[in-house]
Parts: C-alpha cells; sequence; structure tokens
C-alpha cells in the first residue's frame, strides 16, 4: 500500500480479554516499531523489528505484552488480560533500513489504533 | 537513564511570531535527534533530524533546529508561524547504541490571529 496502515482504527474492550493490533507496513520496509500514545504521556516505545526479529524487547511494558512479525511484514501487538492502563493510542512505524542505516532514514507512522478498555 | 525533556506543554504565539520549541535529552553520547509533528486527527509526520555534522538542520515547512552540545539541547525552531502550524510536537532521541527510541511529551502549540 501507499502507507503503514493499522487495523483495527478503534477497539473497544473489557478488562480481562486479550486484543491484537495489526500493522501493515510500507512494502519493502525492513524496520517496524510500535509506540504507544497515552493522554499526557507522549509516545512510549514499545519494540523495533529489524525483518521479523526484534533485537529489544525491553520497552514492553509488561509479560502480557508481546509482538511478532511474520514474512518480514505485517505485525502484530498482542495485550493479554487487558486493563484499563492499557488504554491508549498503539501507534506503528515502518522505515526502510531502520537500526542498520543508523536510523538515518524517515519513519512513516501509521494513523493507530485507539485502544479502549472497560 | 536516557530521557528527553519538553519543559513546555503548551505555548501560544500569534500568526507571523517566531517560535521556539525547547527540547533536552539526557544521554552520555551524542544521539541521533528528531522533531516530528502531529496534526489534529492525523499521524507523526519528521520534520527534521540530526545524526551528524552540521549543528544547525533544516527541515521542512520552514522549520529549523539546532544541536548544543553543551546544552544537551535540539529547539526546534520557526521564524514566522503560520496558522497551519498549530498541531502537537515531539522531540525524538535514538542513542546510538541500542535500539529504542525516547519521544519527549510533546508541547502543544496554538497560534492566534
Amino acid at each position: 500500500g501507499a502507507g503503514v496502515s493499522q487495523s483495527p482504527s478503534n477497539k473497544v474492550t473489557e478488562k480481562g480479554k486479550d486484543v491484537e493490533l495489526r500493522c501493515d507496513p510500507i512494502s519493502g520496509h525492513t524496520a517496524l516499531y510500535w509506540y504507544r500514545q497515552s493522554l499526557g504521556q507522549g509516545l512510549e516505545f514499545l519494540i523495533y523489528f529489524q525483518g521479523n526479529s526484534a533485537p529489544d524487547k525491553s520497552g514492553l511494558p509488561s509479560d502480557r505484552f508481546s509482538a511478532e512479525r511474520t514474512g518480514g511484514s505485517v505485525s502484530t501487538l498482542t495485550i493479554q488480560r487487558t486493563q484499563q492502563e492499557d488504554s491508549a493510542v498503539y501507534l506503528c512505524a515502518s522505515s526502510l533500513a531502520g537500526r542498520t542505516s543508523g536510523y538515518t532514514d524517515t519513519q512513516y507512522f501509521g494513523p493507530g489504533t485507539r485502544l479502549t478498555v472497560l | 537513564a536516557q530521557s528527553v525533556t519538553q519543559p513546555d506543554i503548551h505555548i501560544t504565539v500569534s500568526e507571523g511570531a517566531s517560535l521556539e520549541l525547547r527540547c533536552n535529552y539526557s544521554y552520555g553520547a551524542t544521539p541521533y535527534l528528531f522533531w516530528y509533528v502531529q496534526s489534529p486527527g492525523q499521524g507523526l509526520q519528521l520534520l527534521l533530524k540530526y545524526f551528524s555534522g552540521d549543528t544547525l538542520v533544516q527541515g521542512i515547512k520552514g522549520f529549523e533546529a539546532e544541536f548544543k552540545r553543551s546544552q544537551s539541547s535540539f529547539n526546534l525552531r520557526k521564524p514566522s508561524v503560520h496558522w497551519s502550524d498549530a498541531a502537537e510536537y515531539f522531540c525524538a532521541v535514538a542513542p546510538n547504541t541500542g535500539n529504542q527510541f525516547y519521544f519527549g511529551t510533546g508541547t502543544s502549540l496554538t497560534v492566534i490571529p
């Protein structure tokens, strides 16, 4: 596609349920990033993929959060046993080369998924 | 620990006035530095970035930023603000080791006629 797409655009779930958020990066981009944007707290880096590998998962806030990327393309962020504090906008971004280029390439952001946990 | 500070939560300027948004980072070595803008209802867009070399960086939409190593700052400037510049601005840092990105909490810009 022309840009980074994310689905769903909005997700309302009940506390304790699991959710999956999807990101489709720009075709050919090897690097993929997940962020969380909470009200009043700015953007929080969650995880970075280079290809299908995530060199550093330390940004994930708890073990309820996991992410995977398959085929060097689509990525899924899974939140298990959701809590109200997980409510936020989850942003995905992709770039052509990422860390291997020293971040000289631009990250392109998707529109985000707004997650509301009741 | 690395951190990015944007001291101004909200700034209001008159259209045509100059603008400076502050950003300070905490990191031992010179990291990669970025400014992003998020307009209402839209995603983040890269304004400019600094990796090395000339400490004054030109970006899109007439923005520029200056890296000052002695002050650990990377302030964003624009000589004359337009009403369309009203948005949320984020400073970001990527240490040149590791794989993380750190964003500041953002500065909300209001432009008044």
